[in-house]
């Protein structure tokens, strides 16, 4: 089912340490998976997608890890900078014929200089 | 280029009032999305317009909710008569390829 975002996961980094951001999804038919980034009072902001038919994506400072076998994605964040700071999304494009894009609840990463 | 364009930033008004949001995508995007984010139910998907024809309206909560895409540069989001809890940031995004959606700043909206 959906789930309700009443509480925000927090994950606090230092400055210059690996964040690793997860999220699970649900709907095996997806195909497609989009990391998002929003900094407080903007809009989500692209930061990196995978196809299933991979399992890594690098791509400036970021790697995102699909693993199919237990719906599980990743986002790492190399060298964790203040401006990192922000809530984390992950989405899922399902099978639909169209480019419908269902967003998680988010994490909320608190760099700490 | 400007990204999406989105007015007003903010608004305020007062329950039973109409609500008129508007948005400008990205020049060349054939797809257009309207989302609600609250922090109890997240970014939620309201309606979904490609080559500015709704594809899917299913996320529209209800029939006081409605969009229109007259034209590829420009659609609105109206809500009549608005109600506190559609009080929320609404985002507009368009998109090209079957992926990557660029997202408006959005517009805070309270109603009272």
């Amino acid at each position: 089912g959906e789930s309700v975002g009443l509480h925000l996961p927090t994950l606090s980094v230092q400055e210059g340490d690996n964040s690793i951001i997860n999220c699970a999804y649900s709907n095996s038919a997806s195909d497609y998976f989009i990391w998002y980034k929003q900094e407080s009072g903007k809009g989500p902001q692209f930061i990196i997608d995978i196809r299933s038919n991979m399992d890594k994506r690098q791509g400036q400072r970021v790697t995102v890890l699909l693993n199919k076998t237990v719906k599980h994605l990743s986002l790492q964040i190399a060298a964790t900078q203040p401006g990192d700071s922000a809530v984390y999304f992950c989405a899922e494009n399902r099978a639909g014929g169209y480019q419908k894009v269902t967003f998680g609840t988010g994490t909320k990463l608190q760099v700490i200089p | 280029d400007a990204g999406v364009i989105q007015s007003p930033r903010h608004e305020v008004t007062e329950m039973g009032q109409e609500v008129t949001l508007r948005c400008k995508p990205i020049s060349g995007h054939n797809s257009l999305f309207w989302y609600r984010q609250t922090m109890m139910r997240g970014l939620e998907l309201l309606i979904y317009f490609n080559n500015n024809v709704p594809i899917d309206d299913s996320g529209m909560p209800e029939d006081r909710f409605s969009a229109k895409m007259p034209n590829a540069s420009f659609s609105t989001l109206k809500i009549q008569p608005s109600e506190p809890r559609d009080s929320a940031v609404y985002f507009c995004a368009s998109s090209l390829k079957t992926d990557e959606q660029y997202f408006g700043p959005g517009t805070r909206l309270t109603v009272t």
